[in-house]
């Protein structure tokens, strides 16, 4: 069964301090992953995609990386700004046709706190 | 640039009324994707069209929803009659390329926040 799971579900970390959030996966065959940034009461942003064949992929303190051979992705926070509050999430595009390629993670909600 | 624009933002009515929520994608875009977000469920891909043909509504969740794309600025969803299981945020995106496995961005619009009483 094709499943995305994200962990933590939420995290609060201080100003100033990095952080890591988790996106395992079950899909198969694979064709990308993306990070998503949601704000409260807006819709998601797109951060970074990656394709097989790439490891790591930044966007600005953002880093996301890909071991497709274990399935897993994470996204890493540098600096935390009070701006990265938001939910994250991880969507991993199956490589069939149709609509229902894209399976989707339940999210993180980071906190970032003064 | 104007992004996707998706009108009413907040709708609130009683079961029983038809509801349409409307859309309007980035110019020069190919595909268009409705997605509804809840607490429970999270975000879900509920149709996607592209080139203004619908590929694959298998996730509409019943015959009470609908959508129409009549032409490359402009897409609905309809859903009636409404039910208060049917109160969420709905997203509309649009994309460059084909579908999920495009390597494109997807582009949302800030939702519309749909309440029925």
């Amino acid at each position: 069964k094709n499943q995305v799971e994200q962990s933590p579900q939420s995290l609060i970390i201080l100003e100033g301090k990095n952080c890591t959030l988790q996106c395992n996966y079950t899909v198969s065959p694979f064709s990308n992953l993306r990070w998503y940034k949601q704000d409260t009461g807006r819709g998601p942003v797109s951060l970074t995609i990656m394709t097989f064949s790439e490891n790591t992929k930044s966007n600005g303190r953002y880093t996301a990386t890909l071991d497709a051979d274990t399935k897993q992705s994470s996204l890493h926070i540098t600096a935390s700004q009070l701006s990265d509050s938001a939910s994250y999430i991880c969507v991993v595009s199956a490589a069939q046709t149709g609509a229902n390629n894209l399976f989707f993670g339940t999210g993180t909600r980071l906190t970032v706190i003064p | 640039d104007a992004g996707v624009i998706q009108s009413p933002r907040h709708e609130v009515t009683e079961m029983g009324q038809e509801v349409t929520l409307r859309c309007k994608p980035i110019s020069g875009h190919n595909s268009l994707f409705w997605y509804r977000q809840t607490m429970m469920r999270g975000l879900e891909l509920l149709i996607y069209f592209n080139n203004n043909v619908p590929i694959d509504d298998s996730g509409m969740p019943e015959d009470r929803f609908s959508a129409k794309m009549p032409n490359a600025s402009f897409s609905t969803l309809k859903i009636q009659p409404s039910e208060p299981r049917d109160s969420a945020v709905y997203f509309c995106a649009s994309s460059l390329g084909r579908g999920g496995y495009s390597n494109q961005p997807q582009h949302f619009g800030d939702g519309t926040r749909l309440s029925i009483l």
